[in-house]
């Protein structure tokens, strides 16, 4: 059980192009997702929490208008890299919480989206 | 700012022998730990986690020991296999906190055969 999907798992696109990507739990509902940056041999980093039903929440420093969120239902989020640049050029991981009482904190992994901007 | 950190960004094992991973974390305020395995160009992987009215949890080979005086946690693998191979990551967080993780640097777990 609690198993996330992404997709696409890598894109490659021209600079200036927007990219989006599809983050699923497949097994649950969760009301709130997120997603993560990651560079090469270095931790995540959450740009953003998606919530179901509502505006995402950016970390500071995330460009809201660069990365554009949406959590319409409780198992699909979507992320997209708006008018992308080769220094938008990572691996974007999510994760989803279930809804029910209990999982507290634990968040489940989608399997990552390797984005390259040439 | 607070953070969540190692002590040691690589760690090299033989096959068979138990490997243990360390966690430092500055917030006093963190109540619940994940221990989480990410293989190589893959997403992380739930592997064990902790509540801070625990000390010590099992799961199958692993164990995660929680010492909230001294804000460090650990997370013990028995009988290290190749398989095992891959960076571990703690991540912390609080009640109340919007169930956001704060992830520690990682650790690069290599089993040598």
């Amino acid at each position: 059980g609690a198993v996330v999907s992404q997709h696409p798992s890598w894109v490659i696109c021209k600079s200036g192009t927007s990219v989006k990507i599809e983050c699923r739990s497949l097994d649950f509902q969760a009301t709130t997702m997120f997603w993560y940056r990651q560079f090469p041999k270095q931790s995540l980093m959450l740009m953003a929490t998606s919530n179901e039903g509502s505006k995402a929440t950016y970390e500071q420093g995330v460009e809201k208008d660069k990365f554009l969120i949406n959590h319409a239902s409780l198992t699909l989020s979507t992320l997209t890299v708006t008018s992308a640049h080769p220094e938008d050029s990572s691996f974007y991981i999510c994760s989803a919480s279930p809804a029910r009482f209990g999982h507290g904190g634990t968040q489940y992994f989608g399997p990552g989206t390797r984005l390259l901007v040439l | 700012g607070e953070s969540v950190g190692l002590h040691l960004p690589t760690l090299s094992v033989q096959e068979g022998d138990n490997s243990i991973i360390n966690c430092a974390y500055s917030n006093s305020a963190s109540d619940y730990f994940i221990w989480y395995k990410q293989e190589s160009g893959k997403g992380p992987q739930f592997i064990i986690d902790i509540r801070s009215n625990m000390d010590k949890r099992q799961g199958q080979r692993v164990t995660v020991l929680l010492n909230k005086t001294v804000k460090h946690l650990s997370l013990q693998i028995a009988a290290t296999q190749p398989g095992d191979s891959a960076v571990y990551f703690c991540a912390e967080t609080f009640t109340g906190g919007g169930n956001k993780l704060t992830f520690g640097t990682g650790t690069q777990l290599k089993v040598e055969l």
